[in-house]
């Protein structure tokens, strides 16, 4: 049982780059996530899924989008990066039901760096 | 809006002293209210959790936490601190019926020092 996998681990782009970002879960959640986190601002919602084939926009979702074709997979794309989008990347999931939904089960991050 | 707010960025505790984590919400309505760990270089781990009932929960690793209502406040806190506590902590609140979506705080740094 891996829990929650993130591709690749760090990752170095130039502007105007794109490229994908690939979060997995083996524990039949329904809903996931994508946080950014940068220093000083804690994580701040990038976009989410309730679902397979669904996705929502979170708090900060300009310049990203995001697909869930399989319940197990969220992708995060960057179409052309930005100096901006230099960040740390955290996907996360979560059961559907009732509270359980706000316990959420992080992956170990990407680094990615825009230069 | 819900907002979550950690006072304290940086704090440095003596092993084996207690430590004591501030964090205040804005939110209309009760609140789910979180607590989770992040150890260098990796992902965040959740330590306790408050829905409703008891205002004083327990945790993973000897960490507990009180919801005051009145003070709009919910902080950690651990009696004894060892090395390993060493991280940063992330205060979150959730609204019922969002999802699970979370706002986070900014976080407080926690050094142990021997």
């Amino acid at each position: 049982n891996a829990g929650v996998t993130q591709t690749p681990k760090f990752r170095v782009l130039k502007t105007g780059q794109s490229m994908t970002l690939l979060c997995a879960q083996d524990m039949n959640h329904e809903y996931m996530y994508w946080y950014r986190q940068d220093p000083g601002m804690g994580l701040r919602l990038i976009h989410y899924s309730v679902g397979e084939g669904t996705t929502a926009k979170g708090e900060v979702p300009d310049g990203y989008n995001v697909s869930r074709l399989k319940k197990q997979n969220f992708l995060l794309g960057l179409e052309s990066a930005a100096p901006s989008q230099t960040s740390v990347y955290f996907c996360a999931s979560s059961y559907s039901w009732d509270r359980s939904s706000y316990e959420q089960y992080f992956g170990p991050g990407t680094r990615l760096t825009v230069t | 809006a819900q907002s979550v707010t950690q006072p304290d960025i940086h704090i440095t505790v003596s092993e084996g002293a207690s430590l004591e984590l501030r964090c205040n919400y804005s939110y209309g309505a009760t609140p789910y209210l979180f607590w989770y760990v992040q150890s260098p270089g990796q992902g965040l781990q959740l330590l306790l959790k408050y829905f409703s009932g008891d205002t004083l929960v327990q945790g993973i690793k000897g960490f507990e936490a009180e919801f005051k209502r009145s003070q709009s406040s919910f902080n950690l806190r651990k009696p004894s601190v060892h090395w390993s506590d060493a991280a940063e902590y992330f205060c979150a609140v959730g609204a019922a019926d969002s999802w699970g979506k979370l706002q986070f705080g900014a976080g407080t740094q926690v050094v142990v020092t021997p």
